[in-house]
């Protein structure tokens, strides 16, 4: 059974400063997705990693992919207020795609 | 329309009673997924549809949930009868369903309270 965690789960950090959320898988995938959820809403996609050694940016969000650790990471950089929010990493585990499985999720506080 | 629908956005309902979510897929999607979130279990994929057909409803409480898909724009995910341990948001996702691509898009989910 596929097993997908994320670390940490609750991050509090200052504006302008860099953090990186990490998020482990258990068995073999190269399909992965970061997701953000903001406080009684829904999930918004915001990045979608397809390949070992993919990387994507947006804005202050940067997300990469290593398929050979099964390892996905999320780096912030200079955080501002609204980077708050709760991050989830997914990963498909089905041969023929479908079947996300959700990490628990990292609920980010960024203070001024 | 390119977003996800779910109906009603909110449900509060007595015990025992039967409970009707319903969903509709963004147009020309062929994955629908079904989500239950909760405080202590996170996100828990209860079943999910390709083309219609149900491919994993394994999450699933057999003998009180049930998921449908009578046609390719609605979804219908029942509980009958409800318990207070239902209580949770119920999001649908929609996806293309694409060999190498499952990004789903989800909806803004069905807040269920069971008293």
């Amino acid at each position: 059974e596929l097993k997908v965690e994320q670390n940490p789960l609750f991050l509090s950090m200052q504006e302008g400063k860099n953090y990186t959320i990490y998020c482990n898988y258990s068995t073999t995938s190269d399909r992965l997705y970061w997701y953000r959820q903001d406080p009684g809403k829904s999930l918004e996609s915001l990045f979608v990693l397809l390949s070992n050694g993919a990387v994507k940016q947006e804005g202050r969000l940067m997300a990469s992919l290593d398929t050979k650790a099964r390892l996905s990471t999320l780096h912030i950089t200079a955080a501002v207020h609204d980077l708050s929010a709760t991050y989830f990493c997914a990963v498909d585990q089905g041969r023929s795609g479908s079947r996300l499985t959700f990490g628990e999720g990292t609920q980010l506080t960024v203070n001024p | 329309d390119a977003r996800v629908t779910q109906t009603p956005r909110h449900k509060v309902t007595e015990m025992g009673q039967e409970v009707t979510m319903r969903c509709q897929p963004i147009l020309g999607h062929n994955t629908v997924f079904w989500y239950r979130q909760t405080m202590m279990q996170g996100l828990e994929l209860l079943a999910y549809f390709r083309n219609r057909a149900p491919l994993d409803d394994s999450g699933m409480p057999k003998d009180r949930f049930s998921a449908e898909m009578p046609d390719a724009t609605l979804a219908t995910l029942k509980i009958q009868p409800s318990e207070p341990r239902d209580s949770a948001v119920y999001f649908c996702a929609s996806a293309l369903g694409q060999l190498m691509n499952t990004e789903a898009f989800f909806g803004q989910g069905t807040r269920l309270t069971v008293v």
